[in-house]
This record gives structure tokens, C-alpha cells and sequence, in this order.
């Protein structure tokens, strides 16, 4: 167990849907981080939040969004769902001196 | 903006053969180092790191040194095991602190 949680491990969802996907951070860390590791793109950074300020901005679509909340858990938010964004989807947390620790990733399939 | 390339795979050894896989990057000032390992239906996990130029990252037998006159950090180990089939992930971060990712290498070691 790294100490990141995701929650759910797989998702499975039609084209057009609405998904989220949820992140716990390891305990004391600030930041998040979300990742979409896919076959063809590889490992992307979509977002990164800091004690619930979204801090930079990688390459996520308008289509998707994330917060994070006063308890420090993220939340990513995946809408009007097409079968490209079929991917892994990776939460990190970090503090500076530890570094960066990986969740188990969600799984998703749109079908 | 930052990069990071790494050989293509896959890549097969025998069990007990010595391992590299090239890494290079691109980045503006100082940033630290790392490898990532995945291993199949898994998340990732910080195999080793590097903050500074001419430090040793070294975990589980793999090494990688971060030269800084080369923009390298090769991964390397004296004798691989089949346990050892995994991807390889070369990451940088840089000072705005999100990881920037290689393709990622695959490994397979056979008997």
C-alpha cells in the first residue's frame, strides 16, 4: 500500500457519460497530481492541486475538470466521454522531502 | 520545456544479463531525477532518484547516475532476474515540481 488511494480500481461507461474519479492522498501530503496513461500518448500530466489551489496545468481536455477538497482529497471529473479517453488514470501526491508516491491508477473503458 | 527521451523497447535479456537503458533529457536549471517501475496491472513505483548532478540513485541492484555534462541517467543493473520484467519509467521533475515522463521501457527476462 503506497499510501495513495483510488478509488474505483475500474470503471467501465458508455460514450457521453459523466465519470469522476476519486483521489485520498497520503497522509500530510498537499499536492496531487493527476496523470492519463494511455497506449498511445503515454504518461500525461493532466492537473496538479496544492492544499486546494490548482497549481499547474498539463494537457487535459476542457472536457475534464478537478478539485481538491479542505480534507485534501481530489476528485477528477470526465464528461460527454469518448472512447479515446479509455486510459489509466494515476493520482501522485508529494511534499517536498518524500517525493512523489503513485495510487494503483483507475482503470476506465468507454464504451 | 522539459523532456525526457529513453531507449525503445522492449527490451529481452536473460536471466543474469547485465541491464542499461538509456535515458536523456531536456530541462532549464536543476531539476532532480528519478526512475519509475510498473510492473504488469500495477501502479508505479519510485525504483531510485537523484537530486544533483553526479549523485547516485542505487535500489534493489539498479543504479542510475545523474551527469549533468551529458543530460543523462542511465539505469543499470549487474544481473537481471525474471521478477525484474517490468516498464521502466525515466522521469524529471523540474521546478514547477509535476513529473515529466519518458515513454517508458519495456523489460522482459527469461530463463
Amino acid at each position: 500500500d503506497s499510501g495513495v488511494t483510488q478509488t474505483p480500481k475500474h470503471l467501465i461507461t458508455a460514450t457521453g457519460q459523466r465519470v469522476t474519479l476519486r483521489c485520498s492522498p497520503r497522509s500530510g501530503d498537499l499536492s496531487v497530481y493527476w496523470y492519463q496513461q494511455s497506449l498511445d500518448q503515454g504518461l500525461q500530466f493532466l492537473i496538479q492541486y496544492y492544499n486546494g489551489e490548482e497549481r499547474a496545468k498539463g494537457n487535459i481536455l476542457e472536457r475534464f475538470s478537478a478539485q481538491q477538497f479542505p480534507d485534501l482529497h481530489s476528485e477528477l471529473n470526465l464528461s460527454s466521454l469518448e472512447l479515446g479517453d479509455s486510459a489509466l488514470y494515476f493520482c501522485a501526491s508529494s511534499t517536498p522531502n518524500y517525493g512523489y508516491t503513485f495510487g494503483s491508477g483507475t482503470r476506465l473503458t468507454v464504451v | 520545456g522539459n523532456s525526457v527521451t529513453q531507449m525503445e523497447g522492449p527490451v529481452t535479456l536473460s536471466e543474469e544479463a547485465f541491464l542499461t537503458i538509456n535515458c536523456t533529457y531536456t530541462a532549464t536549471g536543476y531539476p532532480s531525477l528519478f526512475w519509475y517501475v510498473q510492473y504488469p496491472g500495477e501502479g508505479l513505483q519510485l525504483l531510485l532518484k537523484a537530486t544533483k548532478a553526479d549523485d547516485k540513485g542505487s535500489n534493489k541492484g539498479f543504479e542510475a547516475t545523474y551527469r549533468k555534462e551529458t543530460t543523462s541517467f542511465h539505469l543499470e543493473k549487474g544481473s537481471v532476474q525474471v521478477s525484474d520484467s517490468a516498464v521502466y519509467f525515466c522521469a524529471l521533475a523540474g521546478t514547477a515540481s509535476k513529473l515529466t515522463f519518458g515513454t517508458g521501457t519495456r523489460l522482459q527476462v527469461t530463463l
